[in-house]
């Protein structure tokens, strides 16, 4: 099926282990998009990609990285993880419209625990 | 800068009750304007849309619209089922002048029997 692949889905780290999320689409989005879901917080985006070869900081890059490899392929890298980091990460893409609007896409998402 | 407001859940229905999520938005510009519902262990999945003032988009029952003199995109359904149990988001975009989406916190609906 067409849409956003993450993986993995389910991870468990301790503190300081790094590691990588990785994020495909296939529906040739330009724009792609990584966010964290805390309870109470809402989504909060954390890194974005406009288009292949440009990445920008959103409203928590701290302690992330981001590279986008190609068109498709948007990953995210935890280099020294902390308990703070544990959430739900959502990556996403737009670049389709839909009747006027730009629609994101969602992944189903990837759950990490830091210990 | 641009920001997106809903209400505060949690928020518990009985079947065939009629539901109202608030939101209220702030943009300089002519954002586009979204809901988005989450199932439990899911991601988010658009609900429904609207990209202009006065625009109503509906999906599945919902509805929404687009009011501008009110800076509000309120979320409603007449009749609520079971099935209607998630969380919902309030989101807006304004890609003439970002290609960022910002989100309300989410509003979590629980529907009885």
């Amino acid at each position: 099926n067409a849409g956003v692949t993450q993986t993995p889905k389910f991870q468990v780290l301790k503190t300081g282990q790094s590691m990588t999320l990785q994020c495909a689409q296939d529906m040739n989005h330009n724009s792609m998009y990584w966010y964290r879901q805390d309870p109470g917080m809402g989504l909060r985006l954390i890194y974005y990609s406009a288009s292949e070869g440009t990445t920008d900081k959103g409203e928590v890059p701290n302690g992330y990285n981001v590279s986008r490899l190609n068109k498709r392929e948007f990953s995210l890298r935890l280099e020294s993880a902390a308990p703070s980091q544990t959430s739900v990460y959502f990556c996403a893409s737009s670049g389709g419209q839909i009747s006027g609007a730009n629609v994101l896409t969602f992944g189903a998402g990837s759950r990490l625990t830091v210990l | 800068g641009d920001s997106v407001t809903q209400m505060e859940g949690p928020v518990t229905l009985s079947e065939e009750a009629f539901l109202t999520i608030n939101c209220t938005y702030t943009a300089t510009g002519y954002p586009s304007l979204f809901w988005y519902v989450q199932y439990p262990g899911e991601g988010l999945q658009l609900l429904l849309k609207a990209t202009k003032a006065d625009d109503k988009g509906s999906n599945k029952g919902f509805e929404a619209t687009y009011r501008k003199e009110t800076t509000s995109f309120h979320l409603e359904k007449g009749s609520v089922q079971v099935s209607d149990s998630a969380v919902y988001f309030c989101a807006l975009s304004d890609l003439g002048r970002s290609n960022q989406f910002y989100f309300g916190t989410g509003t979590s609906l629980t529907v009885i029997p």
